[in-house]
């Protein structure tokens, strides 16, 4: 079965302070890694689908990286307005259904 | 691109009614579109999945005679909670997916309450 874990499940920064999540997974041969971000109230907002160790994508803070076992997405001197809570999810190569982590709170303070 | 729109935003209801929830691909067109399920504080839960002009695959442990889908184009999918009772209420949102590619792309969520 198909595993997703993301740590740290909250985290608390200040106004520039850079940091980096993380999620391991495990799939049966993975057809993508992809991370969403939720508000509260909202549904998931797409940011990055990765699809091969090694591969990183950036947009505008946010830097998301893989490797075979775990994917990192890191920001770089956060706002308030990247708090949000941040998911992590992977499909399988014989399958579209996503299997998501529980998540990381990440709450940055002016 | 890649909107996805959900229609209610919210929904109250009394016990035993049934409430219909549409999930609609605004400049794309969905293959496959996907409905999930969200209590406070936990993660999606995936309910079902369905292809246009197919019937709905539903996870273990999801009754298909409470949740009815239907995917009648490659734009629209809606989903109907049958004889609604509060264990019922939560955060319903929906996701779709373009043909050829892999990326799901979300709704806003409906909230459903459940009097």
């Amino acid at each position: 079965e198909d595993q997703v874990t993301q740590s740290p499940e909250a985290l608390r920064l200040q106004e520039g302070e850079s940091s980096s999540l993380n999620c391991s997974y495990t799939v049966s041969g993975l057809r993508g890694l992809f991370w969403y971000r939720q508000d509260p109230g909202k549904g998931p907002e797409f940011l990055f689908t990765l699809y091969s160790a090694g591969e990183e994508k950036e947009k505008e803070r946010l830097k998301a990286t893989l490797t075979k076992k775990e994917s990192f997405l890191h920001i770089t001197a956060p706002k308030p307005e990247d708090s949000a809570t941040y998911l992590c999810a992977v499909t399988p190569a014989n399958d579209y259904k996503l299997s998501f982590g529980a998540g990381t709170t990440v709450t940055v303070r002016a | 691109g890649a909107v996805v729109s959900q229609h209610p935003s919210w929904v109250i209801c009394k016990s035993g009614t049934s409430v219909k929830i549409e999930c609609r691909s605004l400049d794309f067109q969905a293959t496959t579109m996907f409905w999930y399920r969200q209590f406070p504080k936990q993660s999606l839960m995936l309910m079902a999945t369905s292809n246009e002009g197919s019937k709905a695959t539903y996870e273990q442990g999801v009754e298909k005679d409470k949740f009815l889908i239907n995917h009648a184009s490659l734009t629209l999918s809606t989903l109907t909670v049958t004889s609604a009772h509060p264990e019922d209420s939560s955060f319903y949102i929906c996701s779709a997916r373009d043909r050829g590619r892999d990326t799901q792309y979300f709704g806003p969520g409906t909230r459903l309450t459940v009097l």
